[in-house]
């Protein structure tokens, strides 16, 4: 059955550190890959997605994930955390090409950023 | 992408009572689909509404308790029934624009406790 890994329940990092958030998948096709970000009572942001192409993408707000066949990893990355990125943060896999709908998200990372 | 209006954002509620979820999109939609997600927990898929077609629910959960309507292609409405404690959450109505550039969106969630 398909499903998402994430590792790591909670993160802490400081200011102006470096961030990588691991995400792991299993599924038998080419995944189709989503980042998504939940500040505190909100709903979910999309950060970026993965469908084709590039496997290094850019998404919003400075951050990038890379997919890696081989590890079946969409790691998402930030070079430098700002005190907002401080939310939790959803990886997911759409598991049929196009509009189905069905995606299967990962238990979640929260991230806290110390000053 | 398509902006979604969700409401209520939040609300307490007595126990065997229903409430009523409703998503406004400001666009036309084909799929929309509602998820749930509980107390530190992922967001599970609850059913999918189409327009003009009765919903299709995930395993796990049944029209009886969470019937929903799809009446037009900008609006869908999720009631969750009989309400019992187990059934706080926060719940959240997603669209697909029907084109693989943009990627699903959330509403900004509906927090429901059940007391």
């Amino acid at each position: 059955a398909q499903s998402v890994t994430q590792p790591d329940i909670h993160i802490t990092v400081s200011e102006g550190a470096s961030l990588e958030l691991r995400c792991n998948y299993s599924y038998g096709a080419t995944p189709y890959l989503f980042w998504y970000v939940q500040s505190p009572g909100q709903g979910l942001q999309l950060l970026l997605k993965y469908f084709s192409g590039d496997t290094l993408v850019q998404g919003i707000k400075g951050f990038e994930a890379e997919f890696k066949r081989s590890q079946s990893s969409f790691n998402l990355r930030k070079p430098s955390v700002h005190w907002s990125d401080a939310a939790e943060y959803f990886c997911a896999v759409e598991t049929y090409g196009g509009s189905q709908g069905n995606l299967i998200f990962g238990k979640g990372t929260k991230l806290s950023v110390k000053p | 992408s398509a902006v979604i209006s969700q409401k209520p954002s939040r609300d307490i509620c007595q126990r065997g009572t229903s409430l009523t979820i409703q998503c406004q999109v400001d666009s036309q939609v084909t799929m929309m689909f509602w998820y749930r997600q509980q107390p530190g927990q992922s967001l599970t898929l609850i059913a999918t509404a189409n327009q003009g077609s009765e919903a299709t629910y995930e395993s796990g959960f049944v029209i009886d308790k969470f019937p929903i309507s799809r009446p037009n292609l900008t609006f869908s409405t999720l009631t969750v029934s009989n309400m019992s404690p187990e059934d706080s959450s926060i719940y959240l109505c997603s669209v697909d624009p029907g084109t693989v550039n943009y990627g699903y969106t959330f509403g900004s969630g509906t927090r429901l406790t059940v007391v």
